[in-house]
C-alpha cells in the first residue's frame, strides 16, 4: 500500500503571507504513462471536501491562482501565495492510484 | 451544475446492515466512476469504495472489503453502498464523490456531496 504523509500537522499563518504543506509518498506516484497521480483537496469547517489541484500542479475550475501544486515522484507540496481568510480549513494529500490519503494538514489564520 | 445528495443514514446498532444511495444529477452519470469516502469524526478522510462507469468493476479498501458493497443503477443516475455487519468504527460521515474519468484507476474526484452521518451505537 502507498501511505502517505503531510507535514506540518497544522500551521498559523498572517493573511498576505505564503503558506506550504508538503506531502511524501512512500512509493513514486509517476506512472509509465508519463503523469503523477497526486492530488491536493481542502475541506474548509463545516463542509465537504473539495478537489484543488489534480495530477500534481493542475488547478481544478474556478480554484484561485494564488494555489499551486509542484513536486514529483515521492515528494509533493502546496503553496498559497498569499493567504486569505477563505483558506481556512485542512488540506488533504491523496495519491489517485489507489486512492490512500494524507493525515491533513490543518491551516488557520494568525 | 452538478449536484449529489446522498441519503440512508442514521443510528444503527453494532451487526445491522444499512444502504446508502447517493443520487446524482448535473453530468452524465454512466460516463463517471463514483466513489464512497468516509470520515470519521474529528478524523481525516479515508476511501473505502468506488465503482466504474458502467458497474463492471468495484474496488474497496482493505478495511472494508467483504463487508461492504458498491453498486449503482445509471438508469436512475444513483450509487449505492451497502454496509454490513456494522461496527463501532463504521461511525462516520460518508461522503458520495463524483471521479474525472469514467475508471476509478487514477481518478481524481472532482465534486462531492453533502454526506451522510452513520452512527453506530448500542
Amino acid at each position: 500500500d502507498i501511505l502517505m504523509t503531510q507535514t506540518p500537522i497544522s500551521l498559523s499563518v498572517t493573511p498576505g503571507q505564503p503558506a506550504s504543506i508538503s506531502c511524501k509518498s512512500s512509493q513514486s506516484l509517476l506512472h509509465s504513462d508519463g503523469k503523477t497521480y497526486l492530488d491536493w483537496y481542502l475541506q474548509k469547517p463545516g463542509q465537504s471536501p473539495q478537489l484543488l489541484i489534480y495530477e500534481v500542479s493542475n488547478r481544478f475550475s474556478a480554484v484561485p491562482d494564488r494555489f499551486s501544486g509542484s513536486g514529483s515522484g515521492t515528494d509533493f507540496t502546496l503553496k498559497i501565495s498569499r493567504v486569505e481568510a477563505e483558506d481556512v480549513g485542512v488540506y488533504y494529500c491523496m495519491q489517485s492510484i489507489q486512492h490512500t490519503f494524507g493525515q491533513g494538514t490543518r491551516l488557520e489564520i494568525k | 451544475e452538478v449536484q449529489l445528495l446522498e441519503s440512508g443514514g442514521g443510528l444503527v446498532q453494532p451487526g445491522d446492515s444499512l444502504r446508502l444511495s447517493c443520487a446524482a444529477s448535473g453530468f452524465s452519470f454512466g460516463s463517471y466512476a463514483m466513489t464512497w469516502v468516509r470520515q470519521a469524526p474529528g478524523k481525516g478522510l479515508e476511501w473505502v469504495s468506488g465503482i466504474s462507469g458502467s458497474g463492471a468493476t468495484t474496488y474497496y479498501a482493505d478495511s472494508v472489503k467483504g463487508r461492504f458493497s458498491i453498486s449503482r443503477d445509471n438508469s436512475r443516475n444513483t450509487v449505492y453502498l451497502q454496509i454490513n455487519s456494522l461496527r463501532v468504527e463504521d461511525t462516520a460521515v460518508y461522503y458520495c464523490a463524483k471521479a474525472d474519468i469514467v475508471l476509478m484507476v487514477f481518478a481524481s474526484f472532482d465534486y462531492w456531496g453533502q454526506g451522510a452521518l452513520v452512527t453506530v451505537s448500542s
